[in-house]
């Protein structure tokens, strides 16, 4: 069974600080992997996507990484704003299959 | 309108209510989605349609209905609900086959549900 887990589960930097947040995942027969990011109250807004055959992506600030053979993907963020506190979610899509599997996500506080 | 538009965004209900959540894509999709999101749980997938026919239902309870009259909308219809089924309910829809995999998801804002 598939089981994704996020390390760690809150993080406070301050502003323009360069973070790394991490996501793991138990079984690497996956098709792809998603980050999300949840505001509080809001649903879920998807900032990357790679595929299984990727390593990377990349958009704006946001960098994520995949390594599948060793279960792990990384989602880096550059020159952190206030504006990125939120909740960051990660989830794997199995092969030939449609369902999402999500970690718990890690809080990001970024202090001004 | 634009998006995965959710309606209520609040609701308390006691356990011997009847109420229905509402769910209404503007995207085209042909895929809609409801995810429940518990307190300090991942989220967990519930049902998935896919040109209004349901292809998944993981395990939900039946007090939990779904209804997909249209590619367009979505609800989730509940009965008889457990103070343990509090939770948000997040609605979501996708572009595609959702067989052919790489969905990315449109998500609404979501369904807070109280459950007295």
């Amino acid at each position: 069974k598939q089981e994704v887990t996020q390390i760690p589960a809150a993080l406070s930097v301050p502003e323009g600080e360069n973070l790394v947040l991490n996501c793991s995942f138990t079984d690497s027969a996956i098709y792809n992997l998603q980050w999300f990011r949840q505001d509080p109250g809001k649903g879920l807004t998807s900032l990357l996507l790679i595929q299984s055959s990727q390593r990377e992506q990349t958009s704006g600030r946001l960098n994520a990484s995949l390594d599948k053979s060793s279960g792990r993907s990384t989602l880096y963020i550059a020159a952190s704003q206030p504006g990125d506190s939120a909740t960051y979610l990660c989830a794997v899509e199995m092969d030939s299959s449609y369902k999402l599997i999500f970690g718990s996500g890690t809080r990001l506080l970024v202090r001004p | 309108e634009t998006g995965v538009t959710q309606t209520p965004r609040h609701l308390v209900m006691g356990m011997t209510n009847k109420k229905s959540l509402k769910c209404e894509q503007h995207l085209g999709h042909n895929a809609m989605y409801w995810y429940k999101q518990s307190a300090k749980k991942p989220l967990e997938l519930m049902f998935v349609y896919s040109l209004e026919e349901r292809v998944e239902n993981n395990s939900v309870p039946s007090r939990f209905s779904p209804e997909c009259p249209n590619s367009s909308h979505l609800f989730l219809h509940l009965h008889t609900l457990q103070p343990e089924d509090s939770a948000l309910y997040l609605c979501a829809s996708s572009q595609g086959q959702v067989s052919s995999g790489a969905n990315v998801l449109t998500f609404g804002a979501g369904s807070r549900l109280t459950v007295l």
